[in-house]
């Protein structure tokens, strides 16, 4: 089974300039969660989407937004970036099914650089 | 809502010492542990994890943790490291019978094994 997978890889942006970054989660999996990785903070929780609604949001401002498609794939919007939100962004999904209903599996991440 | 605290930020150690990292959690039900482990320029990957039954589980590579509920603890632990155990360990706790939005991690602990 194909494991988590995201694009970009690698971005490079300058700040005021959006980004859309791409997660297909594993197949078969709903939720789709979204998350930020410093070195300083560790991971932060952005969102979560299952069968295409938010159902969980993190702390972050409105600049950052999500969605989830019909096929359980999701995207995330960063608008008006700034220079702290260079960061590796990792997508996971679950599949909200059996025992270990709530066990995520990560993909590579987008590491994403505002100049 | 719950919070994750992992006491050591950076562990050194010799090849063949012991390993144990800590992990705390604050929370007043019952929870869904997990140790994940990044590799350098790898995705996140999982170690152990713990839902029910015995508090000592067994993971990938020799590593084991013990959920001793009375301390809100999940320790990490491997009797000899290798070289190939540097990494970046994680420790996340999830509500039990909530879904993989609500899950906390801990800040991380960069593990470094000289040869």
């Amino acid at each position: 089974k194909a494991g988590v997978t995201q694009t970009p890889r690698y971005l490079i942006k300058t700040r005021g300039q959006q980004v859309t970054l791409s997660c297909s989660p594993i197949s078969g999996h709903r939720s789709v969660s979204w998350y930020q990785q410093t070195p300083g903070q560790g991971l932060q929780f952005l969102f979560e989407y299952f069968s295409e609604t938010q159902r969980n949001k993190g702390n972050f401002p409105g600049r950052f937004s999500g969605r989830q498609f019909s096929n359980s794939r999701s995207e995330m919007n960063v608008s008006t970036l700034e220079l702290g939100d260079s960061a590796l962004y990792l997508c996971a999904s679950s599949s909200n099914r059996g025992v270990s209903y709530n066990e995520q599996f990560f993909g590579p991440g987008t590491r994403l650089t505002v100049l | 809502a719950q919070s994750v605290s992992q006491h050591n930020h950076h562990v050194i150690l010799s090849e063949a010492a012991s390993l144990e990292l800590g992990c705390n959690y604050s929370y007043g039900g019952t929870v869904n542990l997990f140790w994940y482990v990044q590799y350098p320029g790898q995705h996140l990957q999982l170690l152990l994890k713990y839902f029910s039954g015995d508090p000592l589980v067994k993971g990938i590579k020799g590593f084991e943790a013990e959920f001793i509920k009375s301390k809100f603890s999940f320790n990490l632990r491997k009797p000899s490291v290798q070289w190939s155990d540097t990494a970046e360990y994680f420790c996340a706790v999830i509500p039990r019978g909530t879904n993989a939005g609500k899950s906390t991690f801990g800040d991380g602990t960069t593990l470094t094994v000289k040869p």
